[in-house]
């Protein structure tokens, strides 16, 4: 069974540029979660998305958005970004309410 | 609002030794504490878990315990090797929020 897979795994954006990240979850999972991890913050909330619906959002500005499709593929997008943004973008899929979450391997993105 | 507070931040122990790393979490209606570890450049990987119907759960050397009263859960680790060394996450996860809480982490250091 394939894991989660995120993609670009490396990516450097100019500030004020935007950016879209991805993450495919494990077949069959239909909930996708995204986390931001910095040295200094840790890991962090972003939002999770279950059957195309964002169900809970995180402490984060409006900058910060997401989707997720009818094949439980989700992006999320960083628009007008900013040097704070450089962080590691970690998303992890379940399978439903009581089930464990993996993590995928993360989108490293600085912004310089 | 939502917090897991994690104690301590470094751990060095010798070869063989026992590591105890304890989280305390805020929401009373948490219901799910997972741990992760994480190695340096890697994916957070479930290690163990436990619900809050649950006062104590092993997997080898690894067992974690929890005290709703207290909101308090601890990771053990039991005859630790130098392949444990790298920073383990506490989480807490309320019902359906789809959302982990997670601790600010702990850099285990297993000296051969």
């Amino acid at each position: 069974k394939a894991g989660v897979t995120q993609t670009p795994r490396y990516l450097i954006k100019t500030r004020g540029q935007q950016v879209t990240l991805s993450c495919s979850p494990i077949s069959g999972h239909r909930s996708v979660s995204w986390y931001q991890q910095t040295p200094g913050q840790g890991l962090q909330f972003l939002f999770e998305y279950f059957s195309e619906t964002q169900r809970n959002k995180g402490n984060f500005p409006g900058r910060f958005s997401g989707r997720q499709f009818s094949n439980s593929r989700s992006e999320m997008n960083v628009s007008t970004l900013e040097l704070g943004d450089s962080a590691l973008y970690l998303c992890a899929s379940r399978s439903g309410i009581q089930d464990r979450y993996t993590f995928g391997s993360g989108t490293r993105l600085t912004v310089v | 609002g939502e917090n897991v507070e994690q104690h301590p931040s470094t751990l060095s122990v010798q070869e063989g030794d026992s590591a105890v790393i304890k989280c305390t979490y805020s929401d009373s209606a948490s219901n799910y504490f997972p741990w992760y570890k994480q190695e340096l450049g890697k994916r957070p990987q479930l290690i163990i878990d436990i619900r809050s119907n649950v006062g104590e759960k092993k997997d080898q050397r690894i067992a974690v315990t929890l005290n709703k009263t207290a909101k308090h859960f601890s990771l053990h680790i039991t005859e630790t090797q130098p392949e444990d060394s790298a920073v383990y996450f506490c989480a807490a996860h309320t019902g359906n929020t789809g959302k982990l809480i997670f601790g600010q982490g702990t850099t285990l250091q297993v000296k051969p």
